[in-house]
């Protein structure tokens, strides 16, 4: 069955850095997410992104976060100073249509 | 006020047996959907089940079945004969809006399930 694949599966980098996450939705999707969770917290929707534009963000998701699809299968976060509250797992997802809506296993993202 | 409520952080239940995970929404939007997705140790997300609120009948997926009470704005997982592997965090999950609005999830806080042998 196709997945959406999350690369890396755990990332350490320090305060102040640039990171990059990657995602590989699945093949015929259209519709693509960032989502995130705290350690022990809900998970929080970041952004959504639909026809090569953000269609939906999130008071999380402000300037030191992107998005990009750079070559029709990738799919990036990239978030451009690091603080410490930005440790958590990042899921990638997306979907078909508005519903059936498939997560990658995630990122987990720690910021020293 | 919380637009998912998972009511139970921790249930149990043995082995074979059937499950119900609790799952209440908020919104005044007539065009919703809602999803259930489960969470073992390792961390990943994986997608259970789907229900549209214009849905006639009750989503199922295998085990999976979703009791869909939309006068009582429920929407509670069922899960049929247990299995050890069930075992992990269950999250209810709720977008609202029909088709020109975005596709935005609200999760609950989770349900952790733990089958007992």
């Amino acid at each position: 069955e196709p997945e959406v694949t999350q690369t890396p599966s755990h990332q350490v980098t320090q305060m102040g850095q640039e990171v990059i996450l990657r995602c590989v939705p699945i093949s015929n999707h259209l519709y693509f997410y960032w989502y995130r969770q705290i350690l022990g917290q809900k998970v929080e929707f970041l952004v959504s992104f639909y026809n090569n534009e953000i269609s939906e963000k999130s008071e999380i998701f402000d300037d030191q976060f992107s998005v990009e699809r750079p070559d029709g299968s990738n799919f990036t976060l990239k978030i451009r100073s690091t603080k410490l509250e930005d440790s958590a797992m990042y899921f990638c997802a997306s979907s078909e249509r508005r519903d059936y809506i498939h997560f990658g296993n995630g990122t987990r993202l720690t910021v020293t | 006020a919380q637009k998912i409520t998972q009511t139970q952080p921790g249930m149990f239940v043995q082995e074979k047996e059937a499950v119900t995970l609790d799952c209440t929404y908020d919104t005044s939007d007539p065009s919703y959907g809602l999803f259930w997705y489960k969470q073992p140790s390792s961390g990943e997300m994986i997608f259970l089940i789907y229900q549209g609120s214009y849905d006639q009948q009750n989503a199922t997926e295998g085990r999976y079945s979703l009791n869909f009470q939309k006068a009582r704005k429920s929407a509670n997982l069922v899960i049929s004969a247990s299995q050890l592997g069930d075992s992990a965090m269950y999250f209810c999950a709720m977008r609202e809006g029909g088709v020109n609005a975005g596709n935005m999830l609200t999760f609950g806080g989770g349900t952790r399930l733990m089958v007992k042998p």
